[in-house]
């Protein structure tokens, strides 16, 4: 089945250790994003790939850092730097224009500092 | 300032009855998307319904519409004959295009608690 495929989807972490989070997508989507997801709130954008090998920060990038090596695999590492990083992060890619464009998402991954 | 409004923290509807979810969106991109999409208590972000800047008609899928007041900046989402299962949370979502491409911008959302 085609699909967005995040995980873990539960990570525990200690503090000052870097963890990254998968995902892979294999609807042969070109753009790929990661948003961030606190209680209660809306979905803020981490990073954005449109194309391999090139990718935009977005409004909370600072503390993360991100990889486009394939079309597939959009990888979100959050580094020791990101001061709360617990928060449920949703991973999503776009259809093309001719399907409005429309952002699909993974299943999420909940991440925990301890 | 915030591009996408939706002013119903919480909205509570009896099963079966008709609900409206409120959107007010921001853009000066003459081309653009406006979205909806249903979050449970799992995570998972389920797309409900799209609907084109261009498009002249309003949008529908089953027992969801789109009633899109383009003069107003107004893209609210109506739910028929309300289920148990539609309680939720539910966020508004509008396609930007840019120099890098295209971003995605998310409400804060709305939670519907769906009365049996």
């Amino acid at each position: 089945d085609g699909g967005i495929t995040q995980s873990p989807k539960y990570l525990f972490r200690k503090e000052g250790q870097n963890v990254t989070l998968s995902c892979e997508q294999n609807l042969n989507h070109d753009a790929m994003y990661w948003y961030r997801q606190d209680p209660g709130q809306g979905l803020r954008l981490i990073y954005y790939s449109q194309i391999v090998n090139d990718f935009q920060k977005g409004d909370i990038a600072e503390g993360y850092s991100v990889s486009r090596e394939k079309k597939e695999s959009f990888p979100l590492t959050v580094t020791s730097a990101q001061k709360n990083p617990t928060a449920f992060y949703l991973c999503a890619s776009t259809t093309g224009p001719s399907s409005g464009n429309t952002i699909y998402f993974g299943e999420g991954s909940w991440l925990t500092v301890v | 300032a915030q591009k996408i409004t939706q002013t119903q923290p919480g909205m509570f509807v009896q099963e079966k009855e008709a609900v409206t979810l409120d959107c007010t969106y921001d853009t000066s991109d003459p081309s653009y998307g406006l979205f909806w999409y249903k979050q449970p208590s799992s995570g998972e972000m389920i797309f409900l319904i799209y609907q084109g800047s261009y498009d002249q008609q309003n949008a529908t899928e089953g027992r969801y519409s789109l009633n899109f007041q383009k003069a107003r900046k107004s893209a609210n989402l109506v739910i028929s004959a309300s289920q148990l299962g539609d309680s939720a949370m539910y966020f508004c979502a509008m396609r930007e295009s840019h120099n890098y491409g295209q971003n995605f911008v998310f409400g804060p959302g709305t939670r519907l608690s769906v009365l049996p």
